[in-house]
């Protein structure tokens, strides 16, 4: 089936930098990839919807200048956390929708934990 | 709007028979599908109901009822590993974004 390959599988970084986490299709060209945040003993929260070659649709509430979502090719899809606080910790994880696939369409990355100190 | 609710939490016994239920308010619905968390990981897709009904797969079944915007799943014989964080979930819009539930903690006690 596909594969979406997500880095860095954990990050621990001062606040202030900035963190890209990187997610791409093996195999598969993902035009579309969505980008969640899950807080601890909570759901999965969409936070963008990343369009190859074209702007990225943020959720409502989600900060476009805080969390930026780049597509640039067919099997690479970036969130970039910018300014990171610690309130920005939290579980990342990047899906791709294939039409066809056994998995009812959906693939995940194996998730980010990132860590802002 | 949009809403999917399930119990936050669950508790049972091994070999025992446990239902999850999530009632959803949502435009647009093609199904409800039931994904598996453990704690740290990517979700696990499970089950799929598009239409109303019972559909099984192994230990696992789901249920659908469009008329009551109601769903459920069920896990039979229930053992350790099973203790996970279980989400229900649907499609929305024209690029199929996942919507998901607001998730049930399932701890199986021996």
């Amino acid at each position: 089936g596909a594969v979406v390959s997500q880095h860095p599988s954990w990050v621990i970084c001062k606040s202030g930098t900035s963190v890209k986490i990187e997610c791409r299709s093996l195999d598969f060209q993902a035009t579309t990839m969505f980008w969640y945040r899950q807080f601890p003993k909570q759901s999965l929260m969409l936070m963008a919807t990343s369009n190859e070659g074209s702007k990225a649709t943020y959720e409502q509430g989600v900060e476009k200048d805080k969390f930026l979502i780049n597509h640039a090719s067919l099997t690479l899809s970036t969130l970039t956390v910018t300014s990171a606080h610690p309130e920005d910790s939290s579980f990342y994880i990047c899906s791709a929708f294939l039409a066809g696939e056994p998995s009812y369409g959906y693939t995940f990355g194996s998730g980010t934990r990132l860590t802002i100190v | 709007g949009q809403s999917l609710e399930q119990p936050s939490e669950v508790t049972a016994v091994e070999g025992a028979i446990v239902q999850i239920n999530c009632t959803y308010q949502t435009s647009g619905f093609y199904g409800l599908s039931w994904y598996q968390q453990h704690d740290g990981g990517a979700p696990t897709f499970l089950s799929y109901n598009a239409l109303d009904g019972l559909e099984e797969t192994g230990r696992f079944s789901s249920f659908l009822s469009r008329s009551d915007s109601y769903g459920y799943l069920l896990l039979q014989e229930l053992q350790m590993k099973d203790s996970a964080s279980y989400f229900c979930a649907v499609a929305r819009g024209a690029t199929n974004k996942l919507i998901f539930g607001t998730g049930t903690l399932l701890a199986v006690q021996p």
